[in-house]
């Protein structure tokens, strides 16, 4: 079974340019999660996407962040303009849905991609 | 306000001996918890989980301990081995609002051959 694709691996940028991160999930995932991983830190989570409609951004920047999955398959990530403290790795992890409740959760398991690592100038 | 901390930023351990890695946390509405390990430029992996209804999860080396009254859980390892050595982070959720995790920093581990 293929893993979470990410593209790309790696990206320097200066401060006020934009970028983008592609994601595409495990094949049959519902769920669709990214993450921003700030050095140190753990990961925090950005935005979780059920088939292609939002279930939460509550943490998301909307001025300067935006994301999207359109086919209910892959997903991008966008952030304009960058600013320093965008410096992260952007994690994308995918899941099944599962049942709920007890151990039915482990079937919710989160499966993450290897990540973006984003530099900003 | 870190809902989940991880006090100890690193810990080393001679290979054999056991790895205890702390958590806690502060919100009680929290019933469901993760230990995901990571080794450098990849993505977390699904380690073990728990949830409220146990006090302990065992699987092969790895046991999770978790505390409800403390609002404390730990990873047990043992024996270590050297392909442990990764960063674990303590994850939390509470299940009937989804699969929003709650990440805590992380702990570096170490296990000297």
């Amino acid at each position: 079974e293929a893993g979470v694709a990410q593209s790309p691996r790696y990206k320097i940028i200066e401060k006020r340019q934009s970028v983008a991160f592609w994601c595409n999930p495990i094949s049959g995932h519902a769920t669709l999660y990214w993450y921003q991983q700030i050095l140190g830190q753990g990961p925090k989570l950005l935005i979780q996407f059920q088939n292609n409609g939002v279930v939460d951004d509550s943490q998301l920047p909307k001025d300067r962040f935006s994301a999207e999955r359109l086919k209910g398959v892959d997903s991008t990530l966008k952030i304009q303009p960058a600013k320093l403290e965008d410096s992260a790795v952007y994690l994308c992890a995918s899941s099944k849905p599962g049942l709920a409740g007890g151990e039915g959760w482990r079937n919710n398991e989160q499966f993450f991609g290897p990540g973006t690592r984003l530099t900003v100038l | 306000d870190q809902q989940v901390k991880q006090n100890s930023p690193s810990l080393s351990v001679q290979e054999g001996r056991i790895s205890i890695l702390n958590c806690d946390y502060t919100n009680s509405m929290f019933d469901y918890f993760l230990w995901y390990k990571k080794y450098p430029a990849e993505g977390p992996t699904f380690l073990i989980s728990i949830s409220s209804i146990k006090d302990k999860n065992e699987d092969g080396r790895f046991t999770v301990f978790l505390n409800k009254s403390a609002k404390h859980l730990s990873l047990h390892i043992v024996p270590s081995q050297p392909g442990d050595s990764a960063v674990y982070f303590c994850a939390a959720s509470v299940q009937n609002y989804g699969q929003n995790f709650v990440f805590g920093p992380g702990t570096r581990l170490s296990v000297l051959p």
